[in-house]
């Protein structure tokens, strides 16, 4: 079956402290992956995906097969990245084309 | 301007009407999702559509239905709403594999 994890329901950091969101996944076919994410009073939106390999708002992910995981990651949070945070996979087979997401992650970035 | 647009934003109701939550989107999308999302909990799928005359039920099971009669219109419909149907419903669509475009949500409680 399908699944996405996202083991931490809150991460607290100060400001400039590194920041990993944890994310594995659990998918028999070739994975492709996202992260959603939603800042207060805006609607969900993609912040990057595994198959572009670019930097977004500082903000990097790297799929790692061998562990299932596609960890979330920023050398130096700013408080404007306090937000929620959704791992996602879109999981295709030859007549669906679903995108199943994670239980999220709220990052809160303390000045 | 193309974007995708849900209403109600905000909908309260007794028990026992029937409602239906509009969604549509006019950037030309195939693909068309709704998730039922519970306060700081995660994305359910519950219906999804890869075209016109296309719907399938999601993971999460759900007393809901969908049509998709146009391509930029897909409504959903509870006959007989209950209290357990009180969440957040999030429409998404994309275009083939691309990123999901989210709406504003519709949140709908039942009284």
């Amino acid at each position: 079956a399908q699944r996405v994890t996202q083991p931490e329901k809150l991460l607290s950091v100060f400001k400039g402290a590194p920041v990993e969101l944890k994310c594995n996944y659990s998918y028999s076919g070739s994975p492709e992956l996202f992260w959603y994410v939603q800042y207060s009073r805006q609607r969900l939106q993609l912040l990057l995906r595994h198959i572009s390999r670019e930097s977004i708002k500082g903000f990097t992910a790297d799929l790692n097969k061998g562990e299932t995981s596609f960890h979330l990651k920023k050398p130096f949070a700013q408080e404007e990245d306090s937000a929620m945070y959704y791992c996602a996979l879109s999981a295709k087979s030859y007549n669906t084309d679903k995108l199943i997401f994670g239980t999220g992650t709220r990052l809160q970035v303390f000045p | 301007e193309a974007d995708i647009y849900q209403t109600p934003r905000y909908l309260v109701i007794g028990t026992g009407k029937k409602i239906t939550l509009e969604c549509s989107q006019t950037m030309g999308h195939d693909k068309m999702y709704w998730y039922q999302q519970d306060p700081g909990m995660e994305l359910h799928l519950i219906h999804y559509s890869y075209g016109v005359n296309s719907t399938e039920k999601g993971d999460l099971s759900s007393e809901s239905t969908v049509s998709r009669i146009r391509t930029e219109h897909f409504p959903l419909t509870l006959e007989s709403a209950r209290p357990s149907h009180t969440s957040q419903y999030l429409c998404a669509s994309r275009f083939g594999g691309e990123k999901l475009f989210f709406g504003s949500g519709t949140q709908l409680s039942v009284l």
